[in-house]
């Protein structure tokens, strides 16, 4: 399986404040995953980004919030915007050839005062 | 629209202790039911795939099994370092995978 790693794996931000998440894959990948992980809530999806199309977000989760990126078949990132407290939650990508054969990255641990 | 439901939410056992944790769901169409192990501060590890009723899995001291309503993740003679988080997600007619809240495993020496 893929070799997954998350930038940054934690910060504290304050309000109104955005923050950039990258996922870095260690090989080729056709389908990127962008999921939150709410404290007692199920793992959710953001949005699916494939290199080279606008990524599709799920219900309840906009772009102008949620910015991301896929410049290429190793990488991309997620930008939380105007966070709120709210937003205080582990943000993870995941990678795949398929919906079915996911990978998951270690995890951003987001906090926002 | 899918739906997945884990039960219990936490089951702690002692070493030894077989059990089983269950994973309802409801799905128009099933491409797929997984089991995943989620430790501490890491993200899920992948663990199985189901495909079809009556079909099952073994990894280890885990056994996963699928009916056409729910799945058990069955645990043998459990171990402490079984303890994690087992999330059960599904496919079903949307290119997306849809999960449960988890149940949390602790298994005590």
């Amino acid at each position: 399986s893929a070799v997954i790693s998350q930038k940054p794996s934690r910060d504290i931000c304050q309000r109104g404040t955005s923050l950039t998440i990258q996922c870095q894959v260690d090989s080729q990948v056709t389908m990127m995953f962008w999921y939150r992980q709410q404290p007692g809530q199920s793992l959710t999806l953001i949005a699916t980004a494939n290199q080279g199309s606008e990524a599709t977000y799920e219900s309840g989760f906009v772009i102008d919030k949620f910015p991301i990126s896929r410049p290429n078949l190793t990488f991309s990132t997620l930008t939380v915007s105007n966070m709120s407290p709210e937003d205080s939650s582990i943000y993870l990508c995941s990678v795949g050839e398929r919906v079915e054969t996911q990978y998951f990255g270690p995890g951003t641990r987001l906090l926002v005062l | 629209e899918d739906q997945v439901t884990q039960s219990p939410e936490a089951l702690r056992l002692q070493e030894g202790e077989s059990s089983s944790l269950n994973c309802s769901y409801t799905v128009s169409g099933l491409r797929g039911l997984f089991w995943y192990r989620q430790d501490p501060g890491k993200g899920p590890e992948f663990l199985f795939t189901l495909y079809s009723a009556g079909e099952e899995k073994e990894k280890e001291r885990l056994k996963a099994t699928l009916t056409k309503k729910e799945s058990f993740l069955h645990i043998t003679a459990p171990k402490p370092e079984d303890s994690a988080t087992y999330l059960c997600a599904v496919r079903g007619g949307s290119e997306k995978l849809v999960f449960g809240k988890g149940t949390k495993l602790t298994v005590n020496p």
